[in-house]
């Protein structure tokens, strides 16, 4: 069962243009919800989050708008750079949920191009 | 300061060997995480250490898999006769303690082919 479903699979944007992904959850136990961007060869980075008692975040480029009622949440990238061009990762996490707090449920990832 | 390191960055074994994958979190830092991260299907979680002990082995996939953690700090997962389907890179990630108000900071990964 997947708790974190994320689409786009792929995204080209060209530059200057506003990127958006998407990510749908089922547990209501999730009260965590970042966003990570991975380059080739590295790492997941946290990018930003967000939690249930505010509907947008905003910082910088980057904002995460989120939906409590329909578990949906998204990540819009205003202005896309060459350099955003990696994959993102949503994923959710719960502070009480049993014995898991904390543990990251990810979604299956976007590859973003921007194209200059 | 340094972050998560892995070694090593890539490791090819032979179906039916054992393999040793390590993980050194960032100093201090108590909980530690394993994840796999399999072609086209994001990350899956694997195991938690808090300090040495693992509260929460509930993503490991098979009893072939198994993890340590010494002195609170490196930790070694170790996969026993291994199969195609363990190819993979297997991530690390460390926080300051457990919860979600502790960013998790992740290693670069090992990269896992079995052939």
């Amino acid at each position: 069962q997947q708790q974190v479903k994320q689409s786009p699979q792929s995204l080209i944007v060209q530059k200057g243009g506003i990127s958006i992904i998407n990510c749908a959850y089922e547990n209501t136990a999730f009260d965590y919800f970042p966003w990570y961007q991975q380059f080739p060869g590295k790492g997941p980075a946290l990018l930003i989050a967000i939690r249930p008692d505010v509907s947008e975040k905003k910082e910088g480029r980057f904002t995460i708008s989120f939906n409590k009622s329909a578990k949906q949440f998204s990540l819009h990238i205003m202005d896309s750079q060459p350099g955003d061009s990696a994959t993102y990762f949503c994923a959710a996490s719960s502070e009480n949920y049993g014995g898991s707090q904390g543990n990251l449920i990810f979604g299956k990832g976007t590859k973003l191009s921007v194209k200059p | 300061g340094a972050g998560v390191s892995q070694s090593p960055s890539n490791k090819v074994t032979e179906k039916g060997k054992d393999v040793e994958l390590r993980c050194d979190p960032i100093s201090g830092h108590t909980a530690l995480y394993w994840y796999r991260q399999s072609l086209g299907q994001g990350l899956e979680f694997l195991i938690y250490f808090q300090g040495n002990s693992a509260p929460d082995k509930s993503g490991l996939p098979s009893d072939r898999f198994s993890a340590e953690r010494t002195g609170g700090s490196v930790s070694t997962l170790t996969i026993q006769r291994t199969q195609q389907e363990d190819s993979a890179v297997y991530l690390c990630a460390s926080s300051s303690q457990r919860g979600i108000s502790y960013e998790q900071y992740f290693g670069p990964g090992t990269r896992l082919t079995v052939t």
